[in-house]
């Protein structure tokens, strides 16, 4: 049972080079979440999607853009990088009417 | 709008010893509360919840915490720390009015000495 995979786990950029964040899972969850990770910042929402065909802006949403491909794939994107994107991101997913979110192992990225 | 605090940045506890990690939060109702736990290189792992009802819950891994809504808290207890405790614990509530957006505390970083 996988859960909410997360590809890749390490990715190093340069400033304004582009890399889109995959994630996937197979619980039939219908709602996904992205989150960035910043020390002494806990974690904070970038988008999510409550269901599959819709994407919300979350707490931190600029510079990024997100695709619901289908009710499993929820994929971040990063269209010019920034130094200020370098952070450990995660994605999580949880059924409709349940208040628990199942995360990922995190994606960690550099920008240089 | 809703938040969390974690006045804890950085514990370190003895094996063997009992711990406290205190959690505080702002929202004008009583939310759903939760812990999480993030080990080395890890994704965050469920250790407990809140919902309603009996005030203390119990958790995987032995822990326990106890709301208290007069003082706004939700502390999670350990009353013997295993070396394999050391981690950072979050924090986080969910508004029950509707919605699905979480809001985690900064985070306290266990360190557990031998």
């Amino acid at each position: 049972n996988a859960g909410v995979t997360q590809t890749p786990k390490f990715q190093v950029l340069k400033t304004g080079q582009s890399m889109t964040l995959q994630c996937a899972q197979d619980m039939n969850h219908n709602s996904m979440y992205w989150y960035r990770q910043d020390p002494g910042m806990g974690l904070r929402l970038i988008y999510y999607s409550a269901s599959e065909g819709t994407t919300d802006k979350g707490e931190v949403p600029n510079g990024y853009n997100v695709s619901r491909l289908n009710k499993r794939e929820f994929s971040l994107r990063l269209e010019s990088a920034a130094p200020s994107q370098t952070s450990v991101y995660f994605c999580a997913s949880s059924e409709t009417g349940s208040n628990i979110q199942y995360f990922g192992a995190g994606t960690r990225l550099s920008v240089l | 709008a809703q938040s969390v605090t974690q006045p804890d940045i950085h514990i370190t506890v003895s094996e063997g010893a009992s711990l406290e990690l205190r959690c505080n939060y702002s929202y004008g109702a009583t939310p759903y509360l939760f812990w999480y736990v993030q080990s080395p290189g890890q994704g965050l792992q469920l250790l407990l919840k809140y919902f309603s009802g009996d005030t203390l819950v119990q958790g995987i891994k032995g822990f326990e915490a106890e709301f208290k809504r007069s003082q706004s808290s939700f502390n999670l207890r350990k009353p013997s720390v295993h070396w394999s405790d050391a981690a950072e614990y979050f924090c986080a509530i969910l508004p029950t009015g509707g919605g699905n957006k979480l809001t985690f505390g900064t985070g306290t970083q266990l360190k557990v000495e031998l």
